[in-house]
Protein backbone atom coordinates (compact mmCIF):
# COMPACT_ATOMS: atom_id res chain seq x y z
CA UNK A 1 0.00 0.00 0.00
CA UNK A 2 0.89 3.43 0.09
CA UNK A 3 3.55 4.62 2.14
CA UNK A 4 3.67 8.28 3.73
CA UNK A 5 6.38 8.97 5.74
CA UNK A 6 7.43 12.45 8.13
CA UNK A 7 9.66 13.26 10.99
CA UNK A 8 8.05 13.05 14.18
CA UNK A 9 8.65 15.98 16.27
CA UNK A 10 10.17 19.63 15.40
CA UNK A 11 10.51 22.61 17.96
CA UNK A 12 11.19 25.73 16.53
CA UNK A 13 11.06 29.59 18.45
CA UNK A 14 8.04 31.56 18.13
CA UNK A 15 8.95 33.93 15.25
CA UNK A 16 10.69 31.64 13.29
CA UNK A 17 9.93 29.36 10.32
CA UNK A 18 8.72 25.72 10.54
CA UNK A 19 8.94 23.77 7.74
CA UNK A 20 7.63 20.12 7.79
CA UNK A 21 8.98 17.80 5.44
CA UNK A 22 6.64 14.32 3.51
CA UNK A 23 7.89 11.60 0.98
CA UNK A 24 5.00 9.78 -0.43
CA UNK A 25 5.00 7.09 -2.86
CA UNK A 26 1.47 7.80 -4.72
CA UNK A 27 2.29 9.30 -7.94
CA UNK A 28 -1.28 8.84 -8.81
CA UNK A 29 -2.85 11.43 -6.56
CA UNK A 30 -4.45 13.84 -8.14
CA UNK A 31 -4.16 16.09 -4.59
CA UNK A 32 -2.06 16.27 -1.42
CA UNK A 33 -3.20 17.89 1.65
CA UNK A 34 -2.13 19.09 4.96
CA UNK A 35 -4.12 18.45 8.26
CA UNK A 36 -3.60 19.79 11.56
CA UNK A 37 -4.60 18.22 14.90
CA UNK A 38 -4.66 19.96 18.29
CA UNK A 39 -5.35 18.11 21.33
CA UNK A 40 -8.90 17.11 21.91
CA UNK A 41 -9.94 18.16 18.29
CA UNK A 42 -10.32 16.54 14.90
CA UNK A 43 -8.30 16.62 12.28
CA UNK A 44 -8.72 20.09 10.31
CA UNK A 45 -7.84 20.56 6.48
CA UNK A 46 -5.28 23.28 6.20
CA UNK A 47 -4.50 23.31 2.87
CA UNK A 48 -4.24 20.98 0.04
CA UNK A 49 -2.00 21.43 -3.62
CA UNK A 50 -3.21 19.78 -7.20
CA UNK A 51 -0.48 17.74 -8.18
CA UNK A 52 0.42 19.90 -11.17
CA UNK A 53 1.74 22.68 -9.16
CA UNK A 54 4.59 22.93 -7.43
CA UNK A 55 4.08 25.85 -4.64
CA UNK A 56 1.03 27.23 -3.46
CA UNK A 57 0.88 29.60 -0.77
CA UNK A 58 -2.10 30.73 1.49
CA UNK A 59 -1.15 33.43 4.11
CA UNK A 60 1.53 31.97 6.58
CA UNK A 61 1.35 28.80 4.65
CA UNK A 62 3.71 27.37 1.96
CA UNK A 63 3.31 24.27 0.26
CA UNK A 64 6.22 22.84 -1.90
CA UNK A 65 5.76 19.72 -4.16
CA UNK A 66 8.43 18.03 -5.88
CA UNK A 67 7.00 15.38 -8.24
CA UNK A 68 9.60 13.97 -9.55
CA UNK A 69 10.95 13.34 -6.27
CA UNK A 70 7.69 12.95 -4.03
CA UNK A 71 8.51 15.26 -1.47
CA UNK A 72 6.06 17.74 -0.23
CA UNK A 73 6.31 19.84 2.41
CA UNK A 74 4.57 22.58 4.64
CA UNK A 75 6.26 26.02 5.83
CA UNK A 76 4.66 28.25 8.37
CA UNK A 77 5.67 31.70 8.54
CA UNK A 78 6.36 33.14 11.52
CA UNK A 79 5.38 30.67 13.97
CA UNK A 80 3.07 31.21 16.77
CA UNK A 81 2.27 29.02 19.40
CA UNK A 82 -0.93 28.71 18.88
CA UNK A 83 0.50 26.48 15.90
CA UNK A 84 1.76 23.92 18.21
CA UNK A 85 0.14 21.07 17.08
CA UNK A 86 0.12 17.54 15.30
CA UNK A 87 0.95 18.02 11.34
CA UNK A 88 -0.33 15.00 8.97
CA UNK A 89 0.24 14.71 4.77
CA UNK A 90 -2.01 13.10 3.37
CA UNK A 91 -2.17 11.39 -0.45
CA UNK A 92 -4.70 10.00 -2.04
CA UNK A 93 -5.24 6.03 -2.90
CA UNK A 94 -7.01 4.67 -5.60
CA UNK A 95 -10.47 6.01 -5.07
CA UNK A 96 -9.08 9.61 -5.13
CA UNK A 97 -10.41 11.47 -1.94
CA UNK A 98 -12.46 8.58 -0.92
CA UNK A 99 -8.99 6.71 0.47
CA UNK A 100 -6.23 9.12 2.23
CA UNK A 101 -3.45 7.55 3.28
CA UNK A 102 -1.78 9.86 5.98
CA UNK A 103 1.84 10.07 7.31
CA UNK A 104 2.97 9.43 10.54
CA UNK A 105 2.04 13.08 11.48
CA UNK A 106 4.85 15.80 12.55
CA UNK A 107 4.43 17.24 16.02
CA UNK A 108 5.01 20.60 16.24
CA UNK A 109 6.47 22.73 19.60
CA UNK A 110 6.91 25.98 19.38
CA UNK A 111 9.19 27.19 22.19
CA UNK A 112 7.87 30.92 23.45
CA UNK B 1 -17.32 24.99 9.09
CA UNK B 2 -18.83 21.34 9.19
CA UNK B 3 -19.09 19.92 12.78
CA UNK B 4 -18.79 16.28 13.32
CA UNK B 5 -18.83 14.73 16.76
CA UNK B 6 -18.01 11.37 18.04
CA UNK B 7 -19.49 9.88 21.39
CA UNK B 8 -17.96 8.73 23.86
CA UNK B 9 -14.68 10.21 23.85
CA UNK B 10 -12.85 7.54 25.78
CA UNK B 11 -13.99 4.27 26.80
CA UNK B 12 -13.03 1.91 28.98
CA UNK B 13 -14.33 -1.56 28.96
CA UNK B 14 -12.86 -5.32 29.89
CA UNK B 15 -12.02 -8.22 27.52
CA UNK B 16 -14.24 -9.61 25.65
CA UNK B 17 -16.99 -6.90 25.74
CA UNK B 18 -18.21 -4.79 22.89
CA UNK B 19 -18.10 -1.28 22.46
CA UNK B 20 -19.74 1.39 19.87
CA UNK B 21 -18.80 4.27 19.10
CA UNK B 22 -20.92 6.82 17.52
CA UNK B 23 -19.72 9.43 14.50
CA UNK B 24 -22.42 12.58 14.04
CA UNK B 25 -22.08 15.18 11.56
CA UNK B 26 -24.02 18.18 13.08
CA UNK B 27 -24.73 20.71 10.55
CA UNK B 28 -24.45 18.97 7.07
CA UNK B 29 -25.78 15.72 5.48
CA UNK B 30 -22.86 13.22 4.91
CA UNK B 31 -23.33 10.49 2.21
CA UNK B 32 -19.96 9.13 2.99
CA UNK B 33 -18.04 8.68 6.67
CA UNK B 34 -14.79 6.96 6.91
CA UNK B 35 -13.31 5.43 10.42
CA UNK B 36 -9.86 5.69 11.01
CA UNK B 37 -7.32 4.10 13.45
CA UNK B 38 -4.50 5.98 14.72
CA UNK B 39 -1.38 4.38 16.10
CA UNK B 40 0.79 5.74 18.83
CA UNK B 41 3.93 7.28 16.20
CA UNK B 42 2.03 5.68 13.72
CA UNK B 43 0.04 6.67 11.13
CA UNK B 44 -3.81 7.05 10.52
CA UNK B 45 -4.72 4.37 9.04
CA UNK B 46 -8.12 4.24 6.87
CA UNK B 47 -10.28 1.22 8.30
CA UNK B 48 -13.69 1.68 6.56
CA UNK B 49 -15.37 3.91 4.23
CA UNK B 50 -19.44 3.63 4.50
CA UNK B 51 -22.04 5.13 2.55
CA UNK B 52 -25.22 5.94 3.68
CA UNK B 53 -27.62 2.89 3.23
CA UNK B 54 -24.88 0.57 2.03
CA UNK B 55 -22.47 -1.49 3.23
CA UNK B 56 -19.24 -0.68 4.34
CA UNK B 57 -16.18 -0.94 2.41
CA UNK B 58 -13.58 -2.45 4.31
CA UNK B 59 -9.99 -1.88 3.83
CA UNK B 60 -7.52 -4.75 3.10
CA UNK B 61 -6.07 -6.67 6.86
CA UNK B 62 -9.46 -4.93 8.53
CA UNK B 63 -11.87 -7.74 10.25
CA UNK B 64 -15.55 -6.93 8.91
CA UNK B 65 -16.90 -9.01 11.58
CA UNK B 66 -14.63 -7.94 14.38
CA UNK B 67 -15.32 -3.65 13.82
CA UNK B 68 -18.66 -3.50 12.64
CA UNK B 69 -20.14 -0.59 10.94
CA UNK B 70 -23.09 0.93 10.26
CA UNK B 71 -24.38 4.01 7.83
CA UNK B 72 -28.17 3.78 8.81
CA UNK B 73 -28.30 7.89 8.31
CA UNK B 74 -27.21 11.05 6.36
CA UNK B 75 -25.58 12.28 9.92
CA UNK B 76 -24.76 8.92 12.14
CA UNK B 77 -22.37 6.53 11.45
CA UNK B 78 -21.58 3.95 14.29
CA UNK B 79 -18.42 1.88 14.85
CA UNK B 80 -18.88 -0.95 16.81
CA UNK B 81 -15.79 -2.78 18.02
CA UNK B 82 -17.20 -6.09 18.95
CA UNK B 83 -15.39 -8.96 21.73
CA UNK B 84 -12.93 -6.31 22.61
CA UNK B 85 -9.43 -7.33 23.10
CA UNK B 86 -6.45 -5.01 24.57
CA UNK B 87 -4.41 -4.87 20.88
CA UNK B 88 -7.88 -3.31 19.87
CA UNK B 89 -6.71 -0.32 22.36
CA UNK B 90 -6.21 2.40 20.05
CA UNK B 91 -7.30 6.32 19.13
CA UNK B 92 -10.35 5.44 16.73
CA UNK B 93 -11.23 8.94 14.42
CA UNK B 94 -14.09 9.09 12.33
CA UNK B 95 -14.68 11.61 9.36
CA UNK B 96 -17.80 12.18 7.34
CA UNK B 97 -18.09 14.29 3.93
CA UNK B 98 -20.89 15.64 1.86
CA UNK B 99 -19.37 14.87 -1.59
CA UNK B 100 -18.29 18.57 -2.41
CA UNK B 101 -14.16 19.35 -3.20
CA UNK B 102 -12.22 16.65 -1.74
CA UNK B 103 -12.85 17.47 2.15
CA UNK B 104 -13.68 15.23 4.83
CA UNK B 105 -14.51 16.80 8.21
CA UNK B 106 -13.07 14.97 11.15
CA UNK B 107 -14.23 14.16 14.48
CA UNK B 108 -11.93 14.73 17.28
CA UNK B 109 -11.65 11.33 18.20
CA UNK B 110 -12.48 7.84 20.69
CA UNK B 111 -9.69 6.41 22.82
CA UNK B 112 -10.35 2.76 23.38
CA UNK B 113 -8.96 1.19 26.59
CA UNK B 114 -9.62 -2.89 26.45
CA UNK B 115 -8.58 -4.39 30.05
Amino acid sequence: GEDVEQSLFLSVREGDSSVINCTYTDSSSTYLYWYKQEPGAGLQLLTYIFSNMDMKQDQRLTVLLNKKDKHLSLRIADTQTGDSAIYFCAEEGENGANNLFFGTGTRLTVIP
Amino acid sequence: GAVVSQHPSRVICKSGTSVKIECRSLDFQATTMFWYRQFPKKSLMLMATSNEGSKATYEQGVEKDKFLINHASLTLSTLTVTSAHPEDSSFYICSASSGNFNEQFFGPGTRLTVL
